[in-house]
């Protein structure tokens, strides 16, 4: 199972949106509704910020949005913050029942 | 509060075994799903094998057939992953985590790291 891709780096200024895109095949990303994303500072554990391609847990910001549009699913941040500078991955259910994470996303905040 | 701890890492030989442990509390671990992903040193995440919340279904990434095992004891609430045949590309953080449906991972351990290393 390949790895989902995802650009390798987004930047964005304080306060203005950044989208982070994750594409998949019909195999993974296309065939279900269950991607997830991760944020990851470092030296930390992931946390889970969207799941089920669009949901947000409890208490994560209601500027983190997901969407899915075929094989490509994408992740949108609004109203940037400095504290959302950090690694994020995508995650996605397959049709060989396995899970598969992105490349990974590196998003700076200018 | 859901807690996850992770043991059993540490600097193992090429072609050695380690067994890995993640202790849970602070929910009813019979209820859930749980998985193992990994993360190499300055890498991304890697998705290892879940098990079911009975232990009566596990899947493994195809890359580690025959080499790793994951199972569960409900009565201990405690998840494992036996690691055989270690190679050096096994080295990497090792993360338990508490999964829901459809893959979301929504509690994690703070990991436990594996060397692979003659």
């Amino acid at each position: 199972q390949s790895a989902l891709t995802q650009p390798a780096s987004v930047s964005g200024s304080p306060g203005q949106s950044i989208t982070v895109s994750c594409t998949g095949t019909s195999s993974d990303v296309g065939a279900y509704n269950y991607v997830s994303w991760y944020q990851q500072h470092p030296g930390k554990a992931p946390k889970v910020m969207i799941y089920e391609v669009s949901n947000r847990p409890s208490g994560v910001p209601d500027r983190f949005s997901g969407s899915k549009s075929g094989d490509t699913a994408s992740l949108t941040i609004s109203g940037l913050q400095a504290e959302d500078e950090a690694d994020y991955y995508c995650s996605s259910y397959t049709t060989s029942s396995t899970h598969v994470f992105g490349t990974g996303t590196k998003v700076t905040v200018l | 509060q859901v807690q996850l701890v992770e043991s059993g890492g540490g600097l193992v030989k090429p072609g050695g075994s380690l067994r890995l442990s993640c202790a849970a509390s602070g929910f009813t671990f019979s209820d859930y799903y749980m998985t193992w992903i990994r993360q190499a040193p300055g890498k991304g995440l890697e998705w290892v094998s879940y098990i079911s919340n009975s232990g009566g279904t596990t899947k493994l990434a195809d890359s580690l057939k025959g080499r790793f095992a994951i199972s569960r004891d409900n009565a201990k609430n405690s998840l494992y992953l036996q690691m055989n045949s270690l190679r050096a590309e096994d080295t990497a953080v090792y993360y338990c985590t508490r999964t829901l449906n459809g893959g979301n991972y929504d509690s994690w351990g703070q990991g436990t790291l594996v060397t692979v290393s003659s």
